[in-house]
């Protein structure tokens, strides 16, 4: 079955502390896996994905293919991280996009 | 650049009835998707819409259907609705159909409630 599961609904932490946020898939084949994230009032936007390799506003996130993770990480929370995190995955080829429940991040000042 | 448009906004309906929601994907877009959002939840896939074709169906019923029309809009409908349809109804556009580079823009959502 193709999943994408985030264990944690609400992850609550202070300004300055590390951050990871969690997520696991199931999948078979070669999946593409992505962050979005929503800020409040704002649409739903994508953070970063794995193909690109990229860290955006100081996040990174690394394809675990044996531990089927593509957990989300920060050294250093700041105030405006505080959103809603969304992981998903998609297949070869496809717009198909299947995501998580997600997690809200909130950092305390 | 105007970014992704869904109207209307808000919809309230009672159950049996049917409603359509519309989408306007980013000037040079073909896709365009439809995603469910029920409070609490992550949005779920329903179509994907490229080149006015439909390229994937989620697992939902056939009172559920879209189509996309040679501007590249779209329009989502639902008929025979049931007090579980209420949710955010997201569009998201993209220029191709998908794949490892694509990336998607989401709309603000048209949220329904079913009375």
């Amino acid at each position: 079955a193709q999943r994408v599961t985030q264990p944690e609904k609400l992850l609550s932490v202070f300004k300055g502390a590390p951050v990871e946020l969690k997520c696991n898939y199931s999948y078979s084949g070669s999946p593409e896996l992505f962050w979005y994230v929503q800020y409040s009032r704002q649409r739903l936007q994508l953070l970063l994905r794995h193909i690109s390799r990229e860290s955006i506003k100081g996040f990174t996130a690394d394809l675990n293919k044996g531990e089927t993770s593509f957990h989300l990480k920060k050294p250093f929370a700041q105030e405006e991280d505080s959103a809603m995190y969304y992981c998903a995955l998609s297949g070869l080829n496809t717009g198909k996009l299947i995501f998580g429940q997600g997690t809200t991040l909130q950092v305390k000042p | 650049d105007a970014g992704v448009t869904q109207s209307p906004t808000h919809l309230i309906k009672t159950r049996g009835q049917q409603v359509t929601l519309r989408c306007s994907p980013i000037s040079g877009h073909k896709s365009v998707s439809w995603y469910q959002q029920v409070l609490g939840q992550g949005p779920q896939f329903i179509f994907q819409y490229y080149e006015k074709e439909e390229r994937g169906r989620g697992n939902f019923p056939d009172r559920f259907s879209a189509r996309q029309f040679p501007n590249y809009s779209s329009e989502l409908n639902v008929n025979a609705l049931l007090l579980g349809d209420s949710a955010l109804y997201l569009c998201a556009s993209s220029r191709t159909e998908g794949g490892r580079n694509e990336k998607l823009f989401f709309g603000s959502g048209t949220q329904l409630s079913v009375l």
